[in-house]
């Protein structure tokens, strides 16, 4: 199956800086690659995702790369703002062994932004 | 309107019990998910129900069972669970496969 292997597991950057994550994955059929910000307590919210037919994508100050030859994706943000402090997790599309069409999940990294 | 509702908020149960979660979505999605997730852990998929077929990952338990009354609806039905079951469940639809997910606010269950 797929496997989501996401970096750094925690990052610290100063309000006004930005913030990268990184994340690779495996199965080269994956075509689907969201990103998710989950606050402590809530939901995890989508806030951008990518298709594999896509290099780059944009929404004001974040915007997602891939990289589908060397299967690797990243999360850029920008002018960090001390609510953008959340735990934030990649995913990729993946058809499970029973034909099921979830998500896999990378472990997720804990972003501060530091005032 | 990206909504999806999920009852009850918490529920505690024992080993013994039946219960059910419920998951509800009024966005026309024609594809549901639950997933589970652990303290400091990412979503792990457990049932996929979409286009009138359920897809099951296949590492979930049998007392984990899913059913889906109609298109709008999901539950999970909870029988004979154990203590490492406690977790966060989270429903999320999307309009087809393969397009953007969205999560409901979860159940927290606690199992003893």
């Amino acid at each position: 199956g797929e496997n989501v292997e996401q970096h750094p597991s925690t990052l610290s950057v100063q309000e006004g800086d930005s913030a990268v994550i990184k994340c690779t994955y495996s199965d080269s059929a994956s075509n689907y690659f969201p990103w998710y910000k989950q606050e402590l307590g809530k939901r995890p919210q989508l806030i951008i995702d990518i298709r594999s037919n896509v290099g780059e994508k944009k929404d004001q100050r974040i915007a997602v790369t891939l990289n589908k030859t060397a299967k690797h994706f990243s999360l850029h943000i920008t002018e960090t703002q001390p609510e953008d402090s959340a735990v934030y997790f990649c995913a990729a599309s993946v058809r499970s062994g029973g034909g099921a069409d979830g998500l896999t999940f990378g472990k997720g990294t804990h972003l501060i932004i530091q005032p | 309107d990206t909504e999806v509702t999920q009852t009850p908020k918490h529920l505690v149960m024992g080993m013994t019990n039946k219960k059910s979660l419920k998951c509800e979505q009024h966005m026309g999605h024609r594809a549901m998910y639950w997933y589970k997730q652990k303290a400091k852990k990412p979503p792990e998929l457990m049932f996929v129900y979409s286009y009138e077929k359920l897809s099951i990952n296949e590492s979930v338990p049998s007392r984990f069972s899913p059913e889906c009354p109609n298109s709008s609806l999901l539950n999970l039905h909870l029988h004979a669970l154990q203590p490492e079951d406690s977790a966060l469940y989270l429903c999320a639809s999307s309009q087809v496969r393969y397009m953007a997910q969205y999560f409901g606010p979860g159940t927290r269950l606690l199992v003893l």
